[in-house]
């Protein structure tokens, strides 16, 4: 079955590194998303990655994906205040109509 | 382009009262979605639709839940009647589907629903 699994929680001190982890079960996903969720905002779209890559970086992000493991991660460097918020991990199941399947959402708490 | 557009952004009623939440998708998207989002249930699909048809309503809990599209730009969602548990906050999502690419689906702010 489709299933995307995170933890709920992370605290980091203010300037450390964060990393957020994930894991899916639908081998035949094509992208995995990661969206971010401020108080009372939508979900905003951080990044992407292809399937067919192991690594993408975007300033302070970096994604890496374990195809074989069927685990992505989110790395934050240099974390800041304002990054406090919920993280969404999603997969794009294989089909033409964009359905993603997200988790439950992590909840990144950076502290001085 | 505006991005998504949800209206209302809050909306209180009472129980029994019917509710309408509406949604603007961004111009060219042809696939929209209806989430609801709670600190017990997370992030639920409800339904979504390709070129304006449902493809899928399989997440709308009950038959007091509808949803239409009646054209590529407006897409509504019903409560009636509300219940208390209907307290959340929905949101709408729209992406361009087909082709290639990331195709990453775009969220609009939400509507806060408060049935007392």
């Amino acid at each position: 079955g489709e299933d995307v699994e995170q933890s709920l929680f992370l605290s980091v001190r203010e300037g450390d590194s964060s990393v957020i982890n994930c894991t899916y079960t639908d081998s035949s996903s094509t992208y995995l998303y990661w969206y971010k969720q401020e108080p009372g905002a939508g979900l905003q779209l951080l990044t992407y990655i292809f399937s067919n890559m192991d690594m993408k970086q975007d300033q302070r992000l970096t994604v890496l994906l374990n195809k074989k493991d069927k685990h992505l991660s989110l790395r934050i460097a240099d974390t800041q205040t304002g990054d406090s918020a919920i993280y969404f991990c999603a997969e794009r199941l294989p089909g033409g109509y964009n359905k993603l399947i997200f988790g439950a959402g992590t909840r990144l708490a950076v502290h001085p | 382009d505006a991005g998504v557009i949800q209206s209302p952004r809050h909306e209180v009623t009472e129980m029994g009262q019917e509710v309408t939440l509406r949604c603007k998708p961004i111009s060219g998207h042809n696939s929209l979605f209806w989430y609801r989002q709670t600190m017990m249930r997370g992030l639920e699909l409800l339904i979504y639709f390709n070129n304006n048809v449902p493809i899928d309503d399989s997440g709308m809990p009950e038959d007091r839940f509808s949803a239409k599209m009646p054209n590529a730009s407006f897409s509504t969602l019903k409560i009636q009647p509300s219940e208390p548990r209907d307290s959340a906050v929905y949101f709408c999502a729209s992406s361009r589907a087909g082709g290639q690419g990331s195709r990453e689906q775009y969220f609009g702010p939400g509507t806060r629903l408060t049935v007392t």
